[in-house]
């Protein structure tokens, strides 16, 4: 069956420095990849999304890469900020024969101090 | 303002009932799911359905059922056979198709005792 996970433990981090969070998976080539942020007690909220033909893809202060033979995801956060502080998930993009369904992974819940 | 919304935010249940979770989109999209969260757990899935009156299961389905009746509506019922149904309950719509992202209501937390 379909495996995805993300960094296990909490990631704790000064502001200002660079996140980078992880994202791995098996069993599956995906076309797409997806990223959200998660708040507490919220629902999540899209951030980005990276085709399996793009190496890199950026917004702002976020950037996502998509390494298909790693079979992995880098997603960097820069010049992080306190209101950061979210558990962010990646999700494997089944495509449209599998009626768009995401498979999600477990979460990395980021904590950026001032 | 479009979104989607669930109702109610908390839910309190004795066991051996049913209990029905609300999820209304004004977002005109197609697509709509039903995920589950537990803590420290990612999403998972439900139910899912593409368009009006048709629906399939996701990977957690047992205990669970739905309806579609209309496009703008997608009500769970966590229904007794489920034996775990205390979580967090996340309903989603999307457009169909790749490429579109998934837009999340504010959640419902179901409490059986």
């Amino acid at each position: 069956s379909q495996k995805i996970e993300q960094n296990s433990e909490a990631l704790n981090i000064q502001e200002g420095k660079t996140a980078t969070l992880t994202c791995n998976y098996t069993n599956y080539s995906p076309a797409y990849l997806q990223w959200y942020r998660q708040d507490p007690g919220r629902g999540p909220v899209f951030l980005l999304l990276i085709r399996e033909n793009e190496k890199e893809k950026r917004k702002e202060r976020l950037k996502v890469t998509f390494d298909t033979t790693l079979k992995q995801s880098l997603f960097h956060i820069t010049a992080s900020q306190p209101a950061d502080s979210a558990t962010y998930l990646c999700a494997l993009d089944m495509g449209y024969n599998q009626g768009g369904k995401l498979i999600f992974g477990q979460g990395t819940e980021l904590s950026v101090k001032p | 303002d479009g979104g989607i919304t669930q109702s109610p935010k908390y839910l309190f249940r004795k066991e051996g009932q049913n209990v029905t979770l609300s999820c209304e989109q004004n977002l005109n999209h197609d697509a709509m799911y039903w995920y589950r969260q537990d803590p420290g757990q990612g999403l998972r899935l439900i139910y899912y359905s593409q368009i009006v009156n048709d629906f399939q299961k996701g990977d957690i389905a047992e205990g669970y059922s739905v309806s579609r009746e209309k496009k703008e509506s997608f009500p769970l019922t966590v229904t007794s056979a489920q034996k775990n149904p205390t979580a967090f309950y996340l309903c989603a719509s999307s457009g169909t198709g790749p490429l579109y992202e998934q837009y999340f209501g504010p959640g419902t937390r179901l409490t059986v005792t």
